[in-house]
């Protein structure tokens, strides 16, 4: 079964420190994976995306992700954690059986960053 | 350019109604997909539609649920006798035309069901 694990339920880091949010996955064939941000009663905001190419992604609010096929992993890292970046991240997988491109999700990680 | 739009935002709802969400995609998008977010749970795919047409159902539950995306107006997502544990937050995500898994999906701010 093709599957996305988030193991940690709450990430919490000083302000100014480096962050990681894990991600595992269990797909058959090519992954196409998918970070999103969640701010409360707010719909998702996608951050990045790992198709092919470079294994480490870039994307939004300084935000990046290493994509390790032999670890069937696809950690969300910044350098720099800001008390804004507080929220609940989504890790995704996108499916391609026939003509559907639908998401399967984590059960996301909350990201507490204090001052 | 407008975003996913849905409403409404919040919902209310007694034991056996019926509960109507509305999704419009954003402009140019033709591809719509519904998912149901949970108490303390994740996103789950329910389904998948194209302008007259479910491409993926798979994810709906047998009874009650039912979506549709007419060639005018808005996707609905239609709840029929609604339960307590019909309460969850339903998100509508649109994109492009389909050409493969480049296409990120852009998601509407939700609609909150709450079913008493």
């Amino acid at each position: 079964a093709q599957s996305v694990a988030q193991p940690e339920d709450q990430v919490n880091v000083a302000e100014g420190n480096p962050l990681t949010v894990k991600c595992t996955y269990s797909v058959s064939g090519n992954p196409y994976l998918f970070w999103y941000v969640q701010y409360p009663n707010r719909g998702l905001q996608f951050l990045l995306k790992y198709i092919t190419g470079d294994n480490l992604v870039k994307g939004s609010y300084g935000f990046e992700a290493e994509f390790n096929k032999s670890q069937t992993s696809f950690h969300l890292k910044k350098p720099s954690a800001l008390v804004s970046d507080s929220a609940l991240y989504f890790c995704a997988v996108r499916l391609l059986s026939g003509n559907t491109g639908k998401l399967i999700f984590g059960q996301g990680t909350t990201l507490q960053v204090k001052p | 350019n407008a975003g996913v739009m849905q409403n409404p935002r919040h919902l209310v709802r007694r034991r056996g109604q019926e509960a109507r969400l509305r999704c419009s995609p954003m402009k140019g998008h033709s591809h719509v997909y519904w998912y149901r977010q949970l108490p303390e749970e994740g996103l789950k795919f329910m389904v998948y539609l194209q302008k007259e047409n479910i491409i993926d159902e798979s994810g709906m539950p047998k009874e009650r649920f039912s979506a549709e995306f007419p060639k005018e107006g808005p996707s609905i997502l239609r709840i029929q006798q609604v339960v307590r544990g019909d309460s969850a937050a339903y998100f509508c995500a649109s994109s492009p035309p389909f050409r493969g898994p480049y296409n990120e999906q852009f998601f509407g701010p939700g609609t909150r069901l709450t079913v008493l």
